[in-house]
Parts: structure tokens; C-alpha cells; sequence
């Protein structure tokens, strides 16, 4: 079965640097989530799309932002890198069934380091 | 405010032992989720369960089972006979019902490891 695509798998950036995270969807599913996981952490929420629509915003610093396409891939772009940022970054997928979110299907990450 | 408490950061048991890990939920919604995920050395997170608050009825899966009880707001993860390959860290995670965008939030996690 189709899983989350996350690319690249591993980032290597300097301080003040940008990047940018894409992600694809499992096909039909609606619904596109991005979380940051430091070191020892458990996954902390960023922002969430639903239908290409901005759905819900947690703890994104305003030098991140996100968009969802016509395709519905995603893609979390990063500028001014700090070295607080490295860490690994899930997008999920999900979809919606009678106005309830599903289970959300992680993708394998991207391991962003900033040096 | 939501929130998820996985009191047990890191447990040990030998092979073919039973465990469990537990999850406290704190939440203010009737209509909520709770989840279980693993997240093997890889780094993945591999989807384990989904439960509804209105479907208190355990589950066995294999040797997973998940007892859910709204009087404790508890919903905690057995496995049976443990084996190596599920050392692992395992996340309890919450989202909200009615009015959802289904973010999750997660437990601290639990460090489990399984010796030979």
C-alpha cells in the first residue's frame, strides 16, 4: 500500500540558511499535518492543511511556512535556520469521514541538522 | 486543555514477558480519539490503534491489547510475550472530537526495551 513520501530524507544546513520540506500524501486523503520532534521529544504539532486549506496552526515560528497544493503535497519551508531547529520532521495524512479526522499515517521523516 | 501523560519513561523486561504501559488522559470534550503509536530505533511512526471516546470495549490485536476507561482516563497498551522486536518507543497521543482538525498531542512517550 501507498505511504507518505517525505523528501529529502536527511537535510545538512548552515545557520541562516533556508529549507525546504516537501511531503505527498497517501492518494485520497484529504488532509495533510506537519510535526517537529527534537531530540528525546515526543512530536510536537506545526500546522495542518485540510482540501488546501490552512486548518489549524500550533507552535510554528513565523520564519516557517507551509503551503498544501493542487495536488495536495505539502511542502514546510524553513528560513533563518537556527541551531534549535534540527530535529526530525513528520508530515502525516489523514482524511475525513462524516466530518471526523482519521487515523494519521506519519511518513518516515527528514532529519534537518543545522550547523 | 488537552493533555497526555505517559508516567513510565523507560521500562526493561526480558523476552516473552508481559507489559504494560500506561496512558493518562486529561481532556474537557465528550467527543475525543486516543491513539497508540510505535516508534521503532528507525525513527518511523507506525500507527497502532485508534479508539473513540464513545467505544469502550478493549481490543485484542495478536499480542496487543488496549484497555480504554473513562472513569480513570486511562487508556493503557499491553503487549503479551514480549519480544525483541518491540523495543521500541511507544507514544499515547489525543485529538479532539467535535470541531476537530485532528492534531494530535502526544504523551511523553515510553522507552521500552525487550532483552534476549
Amino acid at each position: 500500500a501507498a505511504g507518505v513520501i517525505q523528501s529529502p530524507r536527511h537535510l545538512i544546513k548552515e545557520k541562516r540558511e533556508t529549507a525546504t520540506l516537501k511531503c505527498y500524501p497517501i492518494p485520497r486523503h484529504d488532509t495533510v499535518y506537519w510535526y517537529q520532534q527534537g531530540p528525546g521529544q515526543d512530536p510536537q504539532f506545526l500546522i495542518s492543511f485540510y482540501e488546501k486549506m490552512q486548518s489549524d496552526k500550533g507552535s510554528i515560528p513565523d520564519r516557517f511556512s507551509a503551503q498544501q497544493f493542487s495536488d495536495y503535497h505539502s511542502e514546510l519551508n524553513m528560513s533563518s535556520l537556527e541551531l534549535g531547529d534540527s530535529a526530525l520532521y513528520f508530515c502525516a495524512s489523514s482524511w475525513r469521514t462524516s466530518g471526523a479526522y482519521n487515523e494519521q499515517f506519519f511518513g518516515p521523516g527528514t532529519r534537518l541538522t543545522v550547523l | 486543555a488537552q493533555k497526555v501523560t505517559q508516567a513510565q519513561t523507560e521500562i526493561s523486561v526480558v523476552e516473552k514477558e508481559d507489559v504494560t504501559l500506561d496512558c493518562v488522559y486529561e481532556t474537557r470534550d465528550t467527543t475525543y480519539y486516543l491513539f497508540w503509536y510505535k516508534q521503532p530505533p528507525s525513527g518511523e511512526l507506525v500507527f497502532l490503534i485508534r479508539r473513540n471516546s464513545f467505544d469502550e470495549q478493549n481490543e485484542i490485536s495478536g499480542r496487543y491489547s488496549w484497555n480504554f476507561q473513562k472513569s480513570t482516563s486511562s487508556f493503557n497498551f499491553t503487549i503479551t510475550a514480549s519480544q525483541v522486536v518491540d523495543s521500541a518507543v511507544y507514544f499515547c497521543a489525543l485529538s479532539k472530537g467535535s470541531s476537530n482538525t485532528g492534531k494530535l498531542i502526544f504523551g511523553q512517550g515510553t522507552t521500552l526495551q525487550v532483552k534476549p
